[in-house]
C-alpha cells in the first residue's frame, strides 16, 4: 500500500508557466524526496528535504515541507517542455521508500 | 557503467513460466531495493538488501517470489509461475548509506515484465 498521495493527479500548463504539485502522506517521516520518471524510464531523484526542514531549493525546483500538516509542495518554474513527467514524493522510512501515485504534468510547448 | 544498470530491459514471459530479473547496482553501493510498479500507480516495495543479507522481504506479494545478493553487489529477483498480476515494471535502486535515513537512492530503467 502507498502512504503518499500526489494532487493533482494530473497537471498540463504551458511553458514558462509554473507548475505546482503537492504530496500528503499520513505518518511520521525522517525525509521526504521527489522523483521525476520519464515515460518508460527509471526514477530520477529531484530532491531530498528532511523532517526539520521547511523549504529546499535547487535549480528551477522549490520544495516546502509542513509536517504538521504531514504535507508537501514541489513548485517548478519557468517551465520546460522537457519537464514534462511523471512526479512522485516518496517518504523515507529506515529503509524503504513509500511512493505517492504521481502526478503527470504535461508542459505545452 | 556509472549507473545503476537492469536486465532484460523487456521480458514476456507465458503464464506458468519461471523469470529471473537481474540488477547491477552502483559500484560499492551497499544498500539496493526492489520495486514493483503497476501501470499508472507509484512503485511499491518489495525487498531490501544491505550487502548480501536480505534485511527485508515484507513487500514480497507471495512465495513465488524470491531475490538473492550472494556476494552484496549484483542480485537477481526471480519469478516463479508468473501469473497475469505479475505484469509490471520492477525498479531495482542502490544507495551509498545502509539505509535510506537522509540519503537518496539511484534507480535502474526497471525491467517491463508481461506475463501473457
Amino acid at each position: 500500500s502507498q502512504q503518499g498521495e500526489e494532487d493533482p493527479q494530473a497537471l498540463s500548463i504551458q511553458e514558462g508557466e509554473n507548475a505546482t504539485m503537492n504530496c500528503s502522506y499520513k505518518t511520521s517521516i525522517n525525509n521526504l524526496q521527489w522523483y521525476r520518471q520519464n515515460s518508460g524510464r527509471g526514477l530520477v531523484h529531484l530532491i531530498l528535504i528532511r523532517s526539520n526542514e521547511r523549504e529546499k531549493h535547487s535549480g528551477r525546483l522549490r520544495v516546502t515541507l509542513d509536517t504538521s500538516k504531514k504535507s508537501s509542495s514541489l513548485l517548478i518554474t519557468a517551465s520546460r517542455a522537457a519537464d514534462t513527467a511523471s512526479y512522485f514524493c516518496a517518504t523515507g522510512g529506515s529503509h524503504q521508500f513509500y511512493f505517492g501515485t504521481g502526478t503527470s504534468l504535461t508542459v505545452i510547448p | 557503467g556509472a549507473g545503476v544498470s537492469q536486465s532484460p530491459r523487456y521480458k514476456v514471459a507465458k503464464r506458468g513460466q519461471d523469470v529471473a530479473l537481474r540488477c547491477d547496482p552502483i559500484s560499492g553501493h551497499v544498500s539496493l531495493f526492489w520495486y514493483q510498479q503497476a501501470l499508472g500507480q507509484g512503485p511499491e516495495f518489495l525487498t531490501y538488501f544491505q550487502n548480501e543479507a536480505q534485511l527485508d522481504k515484507s513487500g514480497l506479494p507471495s512465495d513465488r517470489f524470491f531475490a538473492e545478493r550472494p556476494e552484496g553487489s549484483v542480485s537477481t529477483l526471480k519469478i516463479q509461475r508468473t501469473q497475469q498480476e505479475d505484469s509490471a515494471v520492477y525498479l531495482c535502486a542502490s544507495s551509498n548509506g545502509g539505509g535510506l535515513t537522509n540519503t537518496e537512492a539511484f534507480f535502474g530503467q526497471g525491467t517491463r515484465l508481461t506475463v501473457v
